[in-house]
């Protein structure tokens, strides 16, 4: 089963907007990360923050990490419509020696 | 570009065939991973060699199989095919032995199972 599930599974927004995407996982994590992938494409590496780590900054991307409630958001600012697309988190689990990804957010950002 | 490729892009074959994907990692990458991505069941991890040595096995069917070569490109078999087996297949690559490290994925193999 999945690891991460994130929230909400569908969101629609106009260009210029801010989008905020949640995950919530089950176990305990050494790190989480956020993964983009377009329509049918590769999946590619946005950002990875350590689990001693709250807050992390990527350009205009922003991610918040809650250990105690065990999930993690990620902020898109100023969205674009290029920023249309899938988005998965992906936790490394402290128990395996593996990345567990969740079901992702579809975002869609229409000009 | 993230640097791994897989051939080939698209395959279509019938039920009860084999077909092998192929994957070159990253250079420098000693890290490869399977994943299977359907509909219904997500992103899923099938398995993870590094450095030529299984290193780690997730939901991988008995009827599919891999291995790293010395050269570390991967291939990845699947036997007596099912419809159910129809998925994007992703190959993704680190530098370490660390399944937790961040991965960079390929763009995948569309498998059509008619």
């Amino acid at each position: 089963s999945q690891q991460g599930e994130e929230d909400p599974q569908a969101l629609s927004i106009q260009e210029g907007e801010n989008a905020t995407m949640n995950c919530s996982y089950k176990t305990s994590i050494n790190n989480l990360q956020w993964y983009r992938q377009n329509s049918g494409r590769g999946l590619v590496h946005l950002i990875l923050i350590r689990s001693n780590e709250r807050e992390k900054h990527s350009g205009r991307l922003r991610v918040t990490l809650d250990t105690s409630k065990k999930s993690s958001s990620l902020l898109i600012t100023a969205s674009r419509a290029a920023d249309t697309a899938s988005y998965f988190c992906a936790t490394g689990d402290t128990g395996f020696q593996k990345l567990v990804f969740g079901t992702g957010t579809r975002l869609l950002v229409s000009p | 570009d993230s640097g791994v490729t897989q051939t080939p892009k698209h395959l279509i074959t019938a039920t009860g065939q084999r077909v092998t994907l192929r994957c070159s990692p990253r250079s420098g990458d000693l890290s490869v991973y399977w994943y299977q991505q359907s509909l219904d069941q997500g992103l899923q991890f099938l398995i993870q060699y590094y450095n030529g040595e299984e290193r780690a096995k997730g939901n991988i069917l008995e009827r599919f199989s891999a291995q790293q070569f010395p050269d570390l490109h991967s291939e990845l078999n699947l036997s007596s095919l099912e419809l159910g087996d129809s998925a994007l297949y992703f190959c993704a690559s680190s530098v370490g032995a660390s399944g937790k490290d961040e991965q960079f994925f390929g763009p995948g193999t569309r498998l059509t199972v008619l």
